[in-house]
């Protein structure tokens, strides 16, 4: 079983900044933050991943508390080709990856 | 393209047929992993390898499946005698290092008619 909790979907407009959190109340203390984002008939793409504080790329900022029980995904100025699924992960390097349902994301004109 | 590659890309089959799928990991990626996903749902473990080694499998890994990375680079799926239940995408994926990202391929659809 998936370790998160996350919205099951999410509606936004092109230009405004999308913050997606996830609940992952068990963490062990040897878990990451991992975050993908999935298109229809594509496989899962890297988007971000943190241990502690706030993270950053090009593409995303990952927030994440100090008692790390919840993390936030956000998405600056999103787009109509951000609209996917986002998938929050716990992850114990070097093992596999346990996906939950993901949340579906939608991108309006 | 230095990503992860899989081909075919689909398949169709009839049931009962037997099926194969490569893998090719980006070069020098140690770990390579293989995810079965199906409609409206998040991809679920099936195997994985370190090198040439198979480490673990998934209970939903039944003796109809198989698995293979005989020199440690690309890898195989092997599925006999389909059922209708197989169809799904089948994704794989290859990773490197501490701390460990995996890169996923773009996945090889299944129709099992």
């Amino acid at each position: 079983l998936a370790k998160t909790t996350q919205p099951i979907s999410m509606d936004s407009y092109e230009g405004q900044e999308v913050n997606i959190t996830c609940s992952h109340n068990n963490i062990a203390t040897n878990d990451y933050i991992t975050w993908y984002q999935q298109f229809p008939s594509q496989g899962p793409r890297f988007i971000i991943q943190g241990y502690k504080t706030k993270v950053t790329n090009e593409v995303a900022s990952l927030f994440i508390p100090a008692d790390r029980k919840s993390s936030t995904l956000s998405l600056p100025r999103v787009s109509l080709s951000d609209t996917a699924v986002y998938y929050c992960l716990l992850y114990n390097q070097g093992g596999k990856l346990i996906f939950g349902q993901g949340t579906e994301l939608s991108v309006k004109p | 393209d230095t990503g992860v590659s899989q081909n075919p890309r689909h398949k169709i089959t009839k049931r009962g047929q037997n099926v194969t799928f490569r893998c090719d990991p980006i070069s020098e990626h140690n770990r390579l992993y293989w995810y079965r996903q199906t409609l409206g749902q998040g991809p679920e473990f099936l195997t994985y390898f370190q090198n040439e080694a198979q480490l673990e499998k998934s209970r939903l890994l039944s003796d109809r499946f198989s698995a293979e990375r005989p020199k440690g680079s690309f890898s195989t799926l092997e599925i006999q005698r389909t059922e209708q239940g197989d169809s799904a995408m089948y994704l794989c994926a290859s990773s490197v290092g501490t701390p460990e990202t995996q890169y996923f391929g773009p996945g090889t659809r299944l129709l099992v008619l």
